[in-house]
């Protein structure tokens, strides 16, 4: 069974600072991963996505992630914080073995100083 | 196209009653989910369709809930009868499936309050 862990609940950072939202998975096929992102009283919406190809992907709003299947990883970074980034974001693995079921994370809020 | 929509937004029912939650999906989007949020669980899968047809609800909680798809474009989650540990966010989500549409699209919630 697919699984995702993400470490930390909460993670505070300073406005321009770098951001870093660690992510492990497991799958016993090649995953599906995914970032999303919530702001508060709102619903998840798609940061970025890794299907195949490039590890290393790009989303919207500056946020990349890479993939690195030898330690089953999919972090998020963003060089620089800005204020706007607060919010609660959500890993996510997706099983598409007879099904397309996405397991989220438990999701890490992410705090960002002035 | 207006995204996922979901209505109400906000409920608050006593003990006992039942509950409808109901969602419309984005045109054209073949799969159609329900989840719950609350803070002790996160965000918990209730149950997916495919085409209209239920393919997990290995998620919903109890025989209290059950979810309809009459058609492509609209959903229900009911809940009977309610109760105050059902107080939670429930979203509903589509997306367009095969390996080129994983990913989903959510509606804004609907946040319920049982007392």
């Amino acid at each position: 069974a697919q699984s995702v862990t993400q470490l930390g609940s909460h993670v505070s950072v300073s406005e321009g600072a770098l951001v870093l939202l660690r992510c492990n998975y497991s799958s016993s096929v090649p995953p599906y991963l995914f970032w999303y992102v919530q702001y508060p009283n709102q619903g998840l919406q798609l940061l970025l996505k890794y299907t195949t190809g490039a590890t290393l992907v790009k989303g919207i709003n500056g946020f990349e992630a890479e993939f690195k299947k030898s330690e089953t990883s999919f972090h998020l970074t963003k060089p620089s914080a800005h204020m706007s980034d607060a919010a609660e974001y959500f890993c996510a693995v997706s099983e598409t073995a007879g099904g397309f079921k996405t397991i989220f994370g438990a999701g890490t809020r992410l705090f960002v100083k002035a | 196209d207006a995204g996922v929509i979901q209505s109400p937004r906000h409920e608050v029912t006593e003990m006992g009653q039942e509950v409808t939650l109901r969602c419309k999906p984005i045109s054209g989007h073949d799969y159609l989910f329900w989840y719950r949020q609350t803070m002790m669980r996160g965000l918990e899968l209730l149950i997916y369709f495919n085409n209209n047809v239920p393919i997990d609800d290995s998620g919903m909680p109890e025989d209290r809930f059950s979810a309809k798809m009459p058609n492509a474009s609209f959903s229900t989650l009911k809940i009977q009868p309610s109760e105050p540990r059902d107080s939670a966010v429930y979203f509903c989500a589509s997306s367009l499936g095969g390996l080129a549409g994983l990913e989903q699209y959510f509606g804004p919630g609907t946040r319920l309050t049982v007392t």
